[in-house]
């Protein structure tokens, strides 16, 4: 069955960077986008940004331009989102999801970010 | 950007109501809408895509309907399991935009 493995919560400093990453499994990797979402309380679900697995290619939503990096490696058939100068504002739950329309979600990893 | 507004916030409804959640899109989105269900600590759950379409597993109660910018999901015979929050998003546009959630509770 198809499935999305996160890595865990993390804690950091402001400042910082945290990289997240997504396992996926019972699915030919390179076949599907994976996007990632951040859930906030106060804003809700909003959309980082896609990686084309198989050609690496990226989307991001203007808000998260050089906040997220998004890469994978097919080779184990894992995507990973980096995010840089952390402020408070980043702690969130962030989610992978497969393809434009979410399809199965990996199970979120939350990130606080605290002095 | 496509603004997704979702409508109403929260509803309470009794076991076996029906029950009726909107989004209105800034713009026509020609069907590429889909809905979800999420559970406290859990992550979303697809319902249905492209405005009507059930996924695999999903109850034939839910149902969704809609075009142009304006698209509803409804429950219909609610019952206890069904206690979530719903929300919408469209896929026909980067960036993808989501509503702002439904919380639904039983009375």
């Amino acid at each position: 069955q198809v499935q999305l493995q996160q890595s865990g919560a993390e804690l950091a400093k402001p400042g910082s960077s945290v990289k997240i990453s997504c396992k996926a499994s019972g699915y030919t990797f390179n076949s599907y986008y994976i996007t990632w979402i951040k859930e906030t309380t106060g804003q809700g679900l909003e959309y980082i940004g896609y990686i084309n697995a198989r050609s690496g290619g990226t989307n991001h939503n203007e808000k998260f331009k050089g906040k997220a990096t998004l890469t994978e490696d097919e080779s184990s058939s894992t995507a990973f989102m980096q995010l840089s100068s952390l402020t408070p504002d980043d702690s969130a739950v962030y989610y992978c999801a497969r393809d434009c329309y979410f399809d199965f979600w990996g199970p979120g990893t939350m990130v606080t970010v605290s002095s | 950007d496509i603004q997704m507004t979702q409508s109403p916030p929260s509803l309470s409804a009794s076991l076996g109501d029906e029950v009726t959640i909107t989004c209105q899109a800034s713009q026509d989105i020609y069907k590429y809408i889909t809905w979800y269900q999420q559970k406290p600590g859990k992550p979303p759950r697809l319902l249905i895509r492209y405005t009507s379409m059930l996924e695999s597993g999903t109850p034939s109660r839910f149902s969704g309907s809609g075009s142009g910018s304006d698209y509803s999901f409804s429950i219909s015979n609610v019952e206890s399991e069904d206690i979530a929050s719903y929300f919408c998003l469209q896929y026909v546009n980067l960036p993808l935009t989501f509503g702002s959630g439904t919380k639904l509770e039983i009375k």
